[in-house]
């Protein structure tokens, strides 16, 4: 299994601003995904991030509020931009295993 | 589309008696990916077990085991001898063709509570 890392594990934000998220790996991955958990509830995918191409987003998600960076096989970025109170989740990054996805530790971000 | 339906917001067990946590799932694919996850109250997602669409035989893992009947599109979870450390939300998710190279799709989950 991966052994993936998140940076930072929680913060607490000013709306208007914004965060970026770090996620690495410990080997090479070709596919990292980004979720987004809401207090109370499950977890929902916003993009598939590749290396060397641009990510995919789910619908109702964009590029301008979560843009994401890949610039290698091991690392990611999320950024959240312009954040709001109902920005306020877990963010939680994954990669591909045989069959199934180990997620990182997530990060908790609250914004007031 | 597909869909996962967990009807369970919570249960609780006695430590050391088994618990069934359920989900049905929809989808149109033949080829599918069926997963059960823990989240404890850190955040974290621990993967628990996984049952491949054509897998013949349940998956277990310790004890962990997977109730999988296709024809009624379940794919409950059952968890023996439980302990107090099994107390978190418990997840099912599905994946369509690719398993884990795609995207999961989760239920609203389950929050088990285990009793001393």
């Amino acid at each position: 299994s991966a052994v993936i890392s998140q940076k930072p594990s929680r913060d607490i934000c000013q709306r208007g601003t914004s965060l970026t998220i770090q996620c690495q790996v410990d080997s090479q991955v070709t596919m990292m995904f980004w979720y987004r958990q809401q207090p109370g509830q499950s977890l929902t995918l916003i993009a598939t991030a590749n290396q060397g191409s641009e990510a995919t987003y789910e619908s109702g998600f964009v590029i301008d509020k979560f843009p994401i960076s890949r610039p290698n096989l091991t690392f990611s970025t999320l950024t959240v931009s312009n954040m709001s109170p109902e920005d306020s989740s877990i963010y939680l990054c994954s990669v591909p295993g045989l069959s199934e996805q180990f997620f990182g530790p997530g990060t908790r971000l609250t914004v007031l | 589309a597909q869909k996962i339906t967990q009807t369970q917001p919570g249960m609780f067990v006695q430590e050391k008696e088994a618990v069934t946590l359920d989900c049905t799932y929809d989808t149109s694919d033949q080829s599918y990916g069926l997963f059960w996850y823990k989240q404890p109250s850190s955040g974290e997602m621990i993967f628990l077990i996984y049952q491949g669409s054509y897998d013949e035989q349940n998956a277990t893992e310790g004890r962990y085991s997977l109730n999988f009947q296709k024809a009624r599109k379940s794919a409950n979870l059952v968890i023996s001898a439980s302990q107090l450390g099994d107390s978190a939300m418990y997840f099912c998710a599905m994946s369509p063709p690719g398993g884990g190279y795609n995207k999961l799709i989760f239920g609203a989950g389950t929050r088990l509570a285990v009793h001393p």
